[in-house]
């Protein structure tokens, strides 16, 4: 299996934008997927097949593929925004998970 | 509306076993993978396995196999984990999840069971 790699951290200014890198052997080959996971709660799925946003995520989450980084965008970012981000991607039949990014909005 | 509930917490002795179920509404239940995730305190997520539920084979993540077990019950609509020979290792919050793999990914999780392996 192959691993994912993500910044345990990135902070970033209210209003501003966030980028949330996830790093794989040819990850650009096969469809990446976001989850936020806000304190007590379960994860959310908030993009899909690399960029694409599930119905009710906000249009300031974007996420793009290609080469051996996906990055996870989000712009105008709202405190309503901190929480743990992780990467994930299927490995054959298995799902492997990045090892989660802190977004601070400070 | 896709709702997956868990049963609540347990408290299990090193070495027993544990079952986790998982009750499935909406266009779920025998028409999509359940799979099952879970994350030990402070920690991500490790995805375990998952089949669909009742007709399926079961897909078991290497690390877990032997002492994992997928089950399900079509009348209740629910689906079951069963983790066997328990270690203070596999103290975690462990989530159902809706799978629909590398085209929708992991869409639809349900509230997490905490377990907690303690002698």
């Amino acid at each position: 299996s192959f691993d994912l790699t993500q910044p345990p951290s990135v902070s970033v200014s209210p209003g501003q934008t966030a980028s949330i890198s996830c790093s794989g052997d040819k990850l650009g080959e096969i469809p990446v997927f976001w989850y936020q996971q806000k304190p007590g709660q379960s994860p959310l799925l908030v993009i899909f097949q690399d960029g694409k946003r599930p119905s009710g995520i906000s249009e300031r989450f974007s996420g793009s593929n290609s080469g051996n980084t996906a990055t996870l965008t989000i712009s105008k970012t709202q405190t309503m925004d901190e929480a743990d981000y992780y990467c994930q991607a299927w490995d054959t039949n298995s799902a492997v998970f990045g090892g989660g990014t802190k977004l601070t909005v400070l | 509306q896709v709702q997956l509930v868990q049963s609540g917490a347990e408290v299990k002795k090193p070495g027993s076993s544990v079952k986790v179920s998982c009750k499935a509404s909406g266009r779920t239940f025998g028409t999509y993978v359940i799979s099952w995730v879970r994350q030990a305190p402070g920690q991500g997520f490790e995805w375990m396995g998952g089949s669909i539920p009742v007709s399926g084979p079961a897909n078991y993540a290497q690390k877990f196999q032997g002492r994992l077990t997928f089950t399900a019950d079509e009348s209740s609509t629910s689906a079951y984990m069963e983790l066997s020979s328990l270690t203070s290792d596999d103290t975690a919050v462990y989530y159902c999840t809706r799978d629909g793999g590398a085209e929708w990914g992991l869409d639809y999780w349900g509230q997490g069971t905490l377990v907690t392996v303690s002698p």
